[in-house]
């Protein structure tokens, strides 16, 4: 089975932190995405990766980086978080682009 | 815009009866459709997938259907069971794109 493993379930950080949230997968695919969840507004795509070091902005990537140095693993990066940013992260990963991302088990980010 | 949407947010369904839930797309690129389970505190569990070739892919009590006329797809289940109990979003996918576009969700609610 794929496994993707995100390193925290819950984090509690301060506005104007510099916030990494790490997630590793085990299956070598190829592409890497973040999401975020929100009541009523579903799964928002922030930016994926199709390659070791590539990266595409997703549809709300202000305020977010991301980076990918190896292929199992895509790092979020909230460069001064803020409290607008408090949501459930969510990273997936999928084989190629013709086939269904497998998700971990999320990460709920509290900004304080 | 919401290239994806999930317009009922919840539904309510019998044990053993069919669960019907809806999506629908605007963007005519999408070529491939995805259909999640989601519990509380969990990432997303894919369920089903279909092709933009396809009009109906089954797999043992999970169906999806795809209408590309109306830019409509479904997903049944048959029978509901109270385990079915989740938020299912739908997601689709552009030719030659990685990105997957997540709907808003419906939350399904099987009583026993």
């Amino acid at each position: 089975d794929v496994k993707v493993t995100q390193s925290s379930r819950y984090l509690v950080k301060r506005t104007g932190e510099k916030v990494f949230l790490e997630c590793v997968q085990d299956m070598d695919h190829e592409n890497m995405f973040w999401y975020r969840q929100d009541p009523g507004l579903g799964l928002r795509l922030i930016y994926f990766s199709y390659d070791v070091k590539m990266k595409e902005k997703g549809d709300i990537p202000e305020g977010y980086s991301v980076s990918r140095e190896k292929k199992e693993r895509f790092s979020l990066i909230l460069e001064s978080a803020s409290t607008n940013q408090t949501s459930m992260y969510l990273c997936a990963s999928s084989l190629t682009g013709d086939t269904e991302a497998f998700f971990g088990q999320g990460t709920r980010l509290t900004v304080v | 815009d919401q290239q994806v949407k999930q317009n009922s947010p919840s539904l309510s369904v019998q044990e053993g009866r069919i669960s019907i839930l809806n999506c629908d797309y605007t963007n005519s690129m999408f070529d491939y459709f995805l259909w999640y389970k989601k519990y509380p505190a969990e990432g997303p569990t894919f369920l089903i997938s279909i092709s933009s070739i396809k009009d109906k892919n089954e797999d043992g009590r999970f169906t999806v259907f795809l209408n590309k006329s109306a830019k409509h797809l479904s997903l049944h289940i048959v029978p509901s069971q109270p385990g079915d109990s989740a938020v299912y979003f739908c997601a689709a996918r552009s030719s030659g794109t990685y990105k997957y576009i997540f709907g808003t969700g419906t939350r399904l609610k099987v009583l026993a």
